[in-house]
């Protein structure tokens, strides 16, 4: 079983249109979490962390279930500039290096 | 935020070739680098930390004396792929921990994409 997983997609949606987009982690020992953007043929950016308590950076919340190893990423009103790889992502357990998920595609359209 | 660089971007050679990337923070010192490789429509995946002076931890599946890693500077870590074949070709992409700074917080170069013919 892959540390991070999560839906490919690819999420096909309207401009103006919320989607919402699942990870699940296999090593309960993972401390922290974060939503990663690649852009195609490009490096990973970091877009936010993910706390316990749930967080929101303008359009984008992020949540987190430890008790279902469970972590979401919500956009709301979707812009064509959206259109990226979102990359759930973990801690491995010595805290040390970043686990990436596959990374679900997000497209965009007007 | 804070820069890393890789060099070079592109490298086509062909089979048997060895071929050296170098990473490099910019503008902070780094006292860790990480050495990922993302094949097309998968994840990164870690292949190695480098912690300045002393030797790489390779993960499990990378073999070492195929992806020699240096790290000798703050600022320099540099990935040589030795006898590089096809299989080798991928999109290759180091990331820096700033010394001192949050222990989250790791700034990723461009990416150097690799075809070995």
């Amino acid at each position: 079983r892959k540390e991070v997983e999560q839906d490919p997609g690819p999420f096909n949606v309207p401009e103006g249109a919320t989607v919402a987009f699942n990870c699940t982690y296999s090593n309960s020992a993972s401390q922290s979490f974060f939503w990663y953007r690649q852009d195609c043929r490009k490096e990973p950016k970091l877009l936010m962390s993910v706390y316990s308590s749930g967080n929101e950076d303008g359009r984008f919340t992020a949540q987190l279930n430890r008790a279902s190893q469970y972590i979401s990423l919500l956009i709301r009103d979707s812009k064509l500039s959206d259109s990226a790889t979102y990359l759930c992502v973990a801690k491995n357990q010595a805290g040390t290096a970043l686990i990436f998920g596959k990374g679900t595609t997000l497209s965009v359209s007007s | 935020g804070a820069v890393v660089s890789q060099h070079p971007s592109w490298v086509i050679c062909k089979s048997g070739t060895s071929v050296k990337i170098e990473c490099r923070s910019l503008d902070f010192q780094a006292t860790t680098m990480f050495w990922y490789r993302q094949f097309p429509k998968q994840s990164l995946m870690l292949m190695a930390t480098s912690n300045e002076g002393s030797k790489a931890t390779y993960e499990q599946g990378v073999e070492k004396d195929k992806f020699l890693i240096n790290h000798a500077s703050l600022t320099l870590s540099t990935l040589t792929v030795t006898s590089a074949h096809p299989e080798d070709s991928s999109f290759y992409i180091c990331s820096a921990r700033a010394s001192g700074g949050s222990q989250e917080t790791q700034y990723f170069g461009p990416g150097t994409r690799l075809l070995v013919l």
